[in-house]
């Protein structure tokens, strides 16, 4: 079976620029969170999405967005793009929102580079 | 979301077991413990999770002390791919999917 995959593997913008991030969950999974992970730093919470509703939002600036489609996958936005926006983005998916019995599965992340 | 505490290092021999400690002396009676590591360059990893009671999975054991202040992991015979940063993270129900990272404890395994 196919983790969860993310797109693309790396980028490069500009400060100031958009830029949008994808996720496809496992199947059957229907729960999508986002990570910010800066470098040397444990990964910091930033949306999670359950049937296409936001359920949880981090301490984040509304330059950061997110929704997700109705086949489960999801995007991340972000707006006018800060140097310090420079991380690698993860995804995780499970099951359910309450997913306590169960695992959240990450993907490998995108490698963001803002300059 | 309660604190959790960790060494910011530790070595471990190939072979031996590696004990991984974890202090949340402010946990509150309806939060678990759980762990995660990552490996260099990729997503976390869940590992395993417990409330008061020792819980063993075909990768690690998870030990809570009685108070449930502060719990170890033990990996019981450390190989080179578990080379990684493990997250102690403290986590309840209301919070849903959400985890709180920590700066973790980068294991080093040795040959």
């Amino acid at each position: 079976d196919a983790g969860v995959t993310q797109s693309p593997t790396h980028l490069i913008k500009t400060r100031g620029q958009h830029v949008t991030l994808r996720c496809s969950p496992i199947s059957g999974h229907k729960s999508v969170s986002w990570y910010q992970q800066v470098l040397g730093q444990g990964p910091q919470f930033i949306f999670q999405y359950y049937e296409k509703e936001e359920r949880g939002r981090g301490n984040f600036p509304d330059r950061f967005s997110a929704r997700q489609f109705p086949n489960y996958s999801s995007e991340l936005n972000v707006n006018a793009l800060l140097l310090g926006d420079s991380a690698l983005y993860l995804c995780a998916s499970s099951l359910g929102w309450d997913s306590f019995s169960y695992e959240q599965y990450f993907g490998p992340g995108t490698r963001l580079t803002v300059t | 979301d309660a604190k959790t505490t960790q060494p910011p290092s530790m070595d471990c021999a190939e072979g031996r077991a590696a004990n991984l400690p974890c202090n949340h002396s402010t946990i509150s009676g309806n939060e678990y413990v759980y762990w995660y590591r990552q490996i260099h360059s990729q997503g976390p990893q869940y590992i395993i999770h417990g409330l008061k009671n020792n819980e063993t999975n075909e990768m690690a054991s998870l030990i809570i002390t009685e108070d449930r202040k502060s719990s170890t992991l033990i990996l019981p015979h450390a190989t080179l791919r578990d080379t990684a940063v493990y997250y102690c993270i403290v986590r309840a129900f209301e919070y849903g999917n959400k985890l709180v990272f920590g700066a973790g404890t980068i294991l080093r395994v040795k040959s």
